[in-house]
């Protein structure tokens, strides 16, 4: 069972590259959520998809875009990195809005 | 905004202790999860629960909606429990997604 699949695990990038983190779940969830995980910090909520064709910001959007691909995909891409976004992303899947919440492994994601 | 405050922020024991998390948050909430996070590993959910008490083998998260708060209990602790637990609750009327405690860090020492 594959369950949330991320790729990357692992990315560094210069500072003013361009990446995009990938999600894919197989669970045929509805909605979709990004995290960004930050030493003594709890995880914030960047950008999620409550359902396909729809996106909404979260608490920390700013210098990140996302593309809800289809039900099953969800790709968070940052245009132009920066120090500030090296951090530890998680994508996280969930049938409905207020159902239990299934986590990816993970991008550890480090700009230079 | 939903505040969550997790304690303790540090926890080690011996084999065997019963162990407390506790949770608190400020503003009322749809629901409420528990999660484990393994060192340098991905993010498991353990429990979700809206009210009463839940217990999965010797795992046991209980909540007091009226209190706006929250406990996990670990019976019999075990050193393959160390690991960092998190809560997060979802906050009635808000925006979707969670928010997040900090964390336990919790070390289970033989």
């Amino acid at each position: 069972n594959a369950g949330v699949t991320q790729t990357p695990k692992f990315q560094v990038l210069k500072t003013g590259q361009s990446m995009t983190l990938q999600c894919a779940q197989d669970m045929n969830h509805n909605s979709m959520y990004w995290y960004r995980q930050d030493p003594g910090m709890g995880l914030r909520l960047i950008y999620y998809s409550a359902s396909e064709g729809t996106t909404d910001k979260g608490e920390v959007p700013n210098g990140y875009n996302v593309s809800r691909l289809n039900k099953r995909e969800f790709s968070l891409r940052l245009e132009s990195a920066a120090p500030s976004q090296t951090s530890v992303y998680f994508c996280a899947s969930s049938a409905r809005t207020n159902t239990e919440a299934f986590f990816g492994q993970g991008t550890r994601l480090t700009v230079v | 905004k939903n505040e969550v405050e997790q304690s303790p922020q540090n926890l080690t024991a011996q084999e065997g202790e019963f162990i407390t998390i506790n949770c608190s948050y400020s503003v009322g909430i749809s629901a409420l999860h528990w999660l484990q996070q393994h060192p340098g590993g991905g993010i498991v959910s353990l429990f979700m629960l809206s009210s009463g008490k839940k217990k999965h083998g010797r795992l046991i998260a209980t909540i007091n909606i009226q209190e706006k708060h929250s406990s996990l209990h670990i019976t019999a602790s075990h050193p393959r429990d160390s690991a960092v637990y998190i809560c997060a609750v979802r906050s009635q009327g808000g925006a979707d997604g969670l928010t997040f405690g900090k964390g336990t860090h919790l070390i289970i020492q033989p």
